[in-house]
């Protein structure tokens, strides 16, 4: 299986940072990585698919590029709705993975 | 709007069975694969496998083979999960999602309880 390995666990930070979030595979997975925002008690939310593109709805300060192995998650400016815990996933082959989650909270 | 209703909470005792059902309207319920993913309190996703309606072919993680069950009623456009020989492992909030390759939409979940 593909092992999914994000970084940091958690991080803190303040309305209008910059944030990145990093997810690594332990093989390369192409472009195929998708990224998922979680709130307490709600079922994931998709952000990014394949590496780069914007699920519809999605604001544009989420942004997402990578490739191979090594991949990003950007948010370019914090808002307030945005604290929440994110997930990466590959969908190179089977059984797709996720990533442990990155939870981003208010500093 | 696309959206899948599942059905809700269920406690089972060690052993048992649970069936999990997804209900899809807002697009063509065949033309998109049917995923299963749990989630254990405060833990991780977990994919279980898929299933495309159309034909109704399956695919399982390995850890899940000989326990999982996935079918559908296309007459409904139901999607259905069945997990047996329950252990208190299995306790977690299962998702119905969309498409193998995005999971782009989710249910809401519903939650199994596992206990004697």
């Amino acid at each position: 299986d593909i092992q999914m390995t994000q970084s940091p666990s958690s991080l803190s930070a303040s309305v209008g940072d910059r944030v990145t979030i990093t997810c690594r595979a332990s093989q390369s997975i192409s472009k195929y990585l998708n990224w998922f925002q979680q709130k307490p008690g709600k079922p994931p939310k998709l952000l990014i698919y394949t590496t780069s593109n914007l699920q519809s709805g999605v604001p544009s300060r989420f942004s997402g590029r990578g490739s191979g192995t090594d991949f990003t998650l950007t948010i370019s400016s914090l808002q307030p709705e945005d604290f929440a815990t994110y997930f990466c996933q590959q969908s190179y082959n089977s059984p797709l993975t996720f990533g442990h989650g990155t939870k981003v909270e208010i500093k | 709007q696309v959206q899948l209703v599942q059905s809700g909470a269920e406690v089972k005792k060690p052993g048992a069975s649970v069936k999990v059902s997804c209900k899809a309207s807002g697009y063509t319920f065949t033309s998109y694969d049917i995923n299963w993913v749990r989630q254990a309190t405060g833990q991780g996703l977990e994919w279980m496998g898929y299933m495309n309606p159309n034909s109704g072919n399956t695919g399982f993680a390995q850890k899940f083979q000989g326990r999982v069950t996935m079918t559908r009623d296309t007459s409904t456009n139901t999607a259905y999960l069945e997990l047996s020989s329950l252990r208190s492992e299995d306790t977690a909030v299962y998702y119905c999602v969309r498409d193998y390759t995005r999971l782009d939409f989710w249910g809401q979940g519903t939650l199994v309880t596992v206990s004697s």
